[in-house]
């Protein structure tokens, strides 16, 4: 069964915290994506990585760096947390191609305080 | 001007119902056209996908693509209780690499009554 895993489901934190959301996956994709998600703006992109070491700004990069120094690891890091920070972070990892399947994680509702 | 526009709903119907959920989209780019169901406190799953124009039937579900009109369209015929969900259209263009990087919709919440 695939499977996308991020670290927390539930995360509160203080403004200016430096925070690290963690997403490992088991399907030896080359692909994973950072989103966020809030109410009427579906999900926007954030970071993507399309192997080791390797990224990419998405939509809304500012505030936001991530990290990947395996496969199968992609981490998100909230430089100084700041509550517009608030939202639903999904990660998702797809296989390389034209278009392929993308499978997402469970989610984290980071809250900034 | 979004992307990608999909009216947020809530879209409320009666269970048996046909439910029909929407998006516009601006960039002629894209090629390949989804939809995601996403329930309460998960993660979106892929419901169903399309390439280019046309059609594609899965059971209950029926997607539309008419690419001259940048408009895309999800069918649910016999809706039941458990596909109350957000539905989420999703759509990409050949980018090499990066080829499925995926650009979203809003999402519609639907609930279908008992």
């Amino acid at each position: 069964d695939v499977k996308v895993t991020q670290s927390s489901r539930y995360l509160v934190k203080r403004t200016g915290e430096k925070v690290f959301l963690e997403c490992v996956q088991d399907m030896d994709h080359e692909n994973m994506f950072w989103y966020r998600q809030d109410p009427g703006l579906g999900l926007r992109l954030i970071y993507f990585s399309y192997d080791v070491k390797m990224k990419e700004k998405g939509d809304i990069p500012e505030g936001y760096s991530v990290s990947r120094e395996k496969k199968e690891r992609f981490s998100l890091i909230l430089e100084s947390a700041s509550t517009n920070q608030t939202s639903m972070y999904l990660c998702a990892s797809s296989s390389q191609g034209l278009w392929t399947e993308a499978f997402f994680g469970q989610g984290t509702r980071l809250t900034v305080v | 001007q979004k992307e990608v526009e999909q009216d947020p709903g809530p879209l409320s119907v009666p269970e048996g119902a046909i439910v029909s959920l929407n998006c516009t989209y601006s960039n002629s780019a894209f090629q390949y056209f989804m939809w995601y169901r996403q329930y309460s406190r998960k993660g979106p799953e892929l419901l169903m996908y399309t390439y280019s124009s046309g059609n594609k039937e899965d059971g209950r579900f029926t997607a539309q693509v008419d690419k001259s009109s940048k408009y895309i369209s999800l069918f649910i015929r016999d809706s039941q209780p458990s596909d109350s969900a957000t539905y989420l259209c999703a759509m990409s263009g050949a980018l090499g690499n990066a080829g499925n990087m995926l650009t979203f919709g809003g999402g519609t919440r639907l609930m279908v009554k008992p």
